[in-house]
């Protein structure tokens, strides 16, 4: 595609529900990121995968959050038991490579856990 | 936790004056880049410098990098309303050749 998309653009959930976020990275991509932003602050790292592989989730905060990429192009970032502390702009990003290169951001999904 | 800091947090100016942020960072890092955010959109890069270069232009943004004192600043000459956006400066870092590290970001208000 043109570019990278996310979906929902806005989520609100309960708390203790599970939601998952949808990203559709540049085709050619082949290097996927998710970061966490909250209100104010800049995006915090989550994890990344290079195609399907998914070297480093370092920065996801607990086992409730976990994301996939099974072919190596669409991601899906999935929190559990979802809690109000994980309220905030979810982003991804993509790249064409491996090595730490211009990222190209969708525009996030807004999460609200009342 | 984040790695970079920027100064000042918030900065508002004339139109077509020049804008200078600056970003400090504190480990060994591949490469510097900055980002611009406006309310309603994503992250757009805006230049991206690497550890061995000092200085880079593009358009009306220039960008230096002093990797002795581990800070890098971001020129933007002549501003215009558009450029009222938040400005965000990420590093890679040098044992994790991945991942982006950001700063808490400036936030640049140019009024017309």
């Amino acid at each position: 595609g043109a570019g990278v998309s996310q979906s929902p653009r806005y989520k609100v959930t309960k708390r203790g529900q599970d939601v998952t976020l949808r990203c559709d990275p540049i085709s050619s991509h082949a290097t996927l990121y998710w970061y966490q932003q909250a209100l104010g602050q800049g995006p915090e790292f989550l994890t990344y995968f290079n195609y399907e592989a998914q070297p480093d989730k370092s920065g996801l905060p607990s086992d409730r959050f976990s994301a996939e990429r099974p072919e190596g192009s669409i991601s899906t970032l999935t929190i559990q038991r979802t809690e109000q502390r994980d309220s905030a702009m979810y982003r991804c990003a993509s790249s064409p490579g491996l090595a730490g290169e211009t990222q190209y951001f969708g525009p996030g999904t807004r999460l609200l856990v009342l | 936790s984040q790695q970079g800091e920027e100064d000042p947090q918030a900065l508002s100016i004339q139109e077509g004056e020049n804008a200078t942020m600056n970003c400090s960072y504190k480990t060994s890092i591949n490469n510097l880049q900055w980002y611009r955010q406006n309310s309603g959109r994503g992250l757009v890069h805006l230049i991206l410098i690497r550890s061995n270069e000092r200085e880079k232009h593009s358009g009306r943004l220039r960008v230096t990098l002093d990797t002795s004192k581990k800070s890098s600043s971001l020129l933007i000459t002549a501003s215009r309303a558009a450029d009222t956006a938040s400005y965000f400066c990420a590093t890679v870092l040098m044992e994790y050749g991945n991942k982006l590290v950001f700063g808490a970001g400036t936030i640049l208000r140019v009024k017309s």
